[in-house]
């Protein structure tokens, strides 16, 4: 089974500035999916980003950015130009290609971003 | 376009006692999802419906749990009887179909059990 492993129980950052979230995982797959949500208080989880294994370029949405090494298996979550509606429990999933099941998400532990002004 | 749908949103019951929960996914999306998620811990499936068939259940406590989609549309997710360990915040999402893994999928709000 797949694991995914959030290190950081709980970042902080100042608005304006960058933070970055850590996440690693262990597959034995080549082809795979890896997300980044966010779950706000209200508790409904957002997708905010999402790199195909296959794409050695790394995905980019706005202020929001990955850092995708797949021989280390790691994915981390760097946001810029930090705002206060970005403190959220922010989760790491990911998803196979292929197989006989389903294609549902494997969720790390999350990592809850503070974000102060 | 409207997102998924869950309710209730909070429910408090004794041990023992049954309770179930209803999901309207995305209209058009094939793929349904519940998901368990105890508090400090990311989400984890419970069952997979591709229209009106299971796809997966393998992490469902059969015993207690069940889940059925009539028709390919809404999903309920029920318990019985219910445990301490079963609070919970029960969280249903919707794809348009799993047959690739890149297809988002959309969360519903979730709806919280207290078990008491």
């Amino acid at each position: 089974a797949q694991t995914v492993t959030q290190s950081q129980p709980e970042m902080s950052v100042q608005e304006a500035e960058t933070v970055t979230l850590s996440c690693t995982y262990d597959t034995s797959e080549s082809d795979y999916y890896l997300f980044w949500y966010k779950q706000p208080p209200s508790r409904q989880m957002i997708l905010v980003i999402r790199q195909e294994a296959y794409k050695q370029q790394n995905a980019t949405e706005n202020r929001f950015s990955v850092n995708f090494q797949k021989a280390a298996k790691s994915f981390s979550l760097k946001i810029s130009d930090s705002q206060l509606g970005d403190a959220a429990m922010y989760f790491c999933a990911y998803r196979r290609v292929r197989g006989n099941s389903g294609y549902a998400l494997n969720f790390g532990k999350g990592t809850s971003l503070l974000v102060t002004p | 376009e409207a997102g998924v749908a869950q309710s209730p949103r909070y429910k408090i019951i004794e041990k023992r006692q049954s309770v179930a929960f209803w999901c309207n996914p995305i209209s058009g999306h094939a793929t349904l999802y519940w998901y368990q998620q105890i508090l400090g811990q990311g989400p984890k499936l419970l069952i997979q419906f591709q229209n009106n068939g299971v796809v997966d259940d393998s992490q469902l406590p059969k015993d207690r749990f069940s889940a059925e989609r009539l028709k390919g549309v809404d999903s309920t997710l029920k318990i019985q009887p219910a445990k301490l360990e079963d609070s919970a915040v029960y969280l249903c999402a919707s794809s348009k179909n799993r047959d690739t893994g890149k297809n988002e999928q959309f969360f519903g709000p979730g709806t919280r059990l207290t078990v008491l």
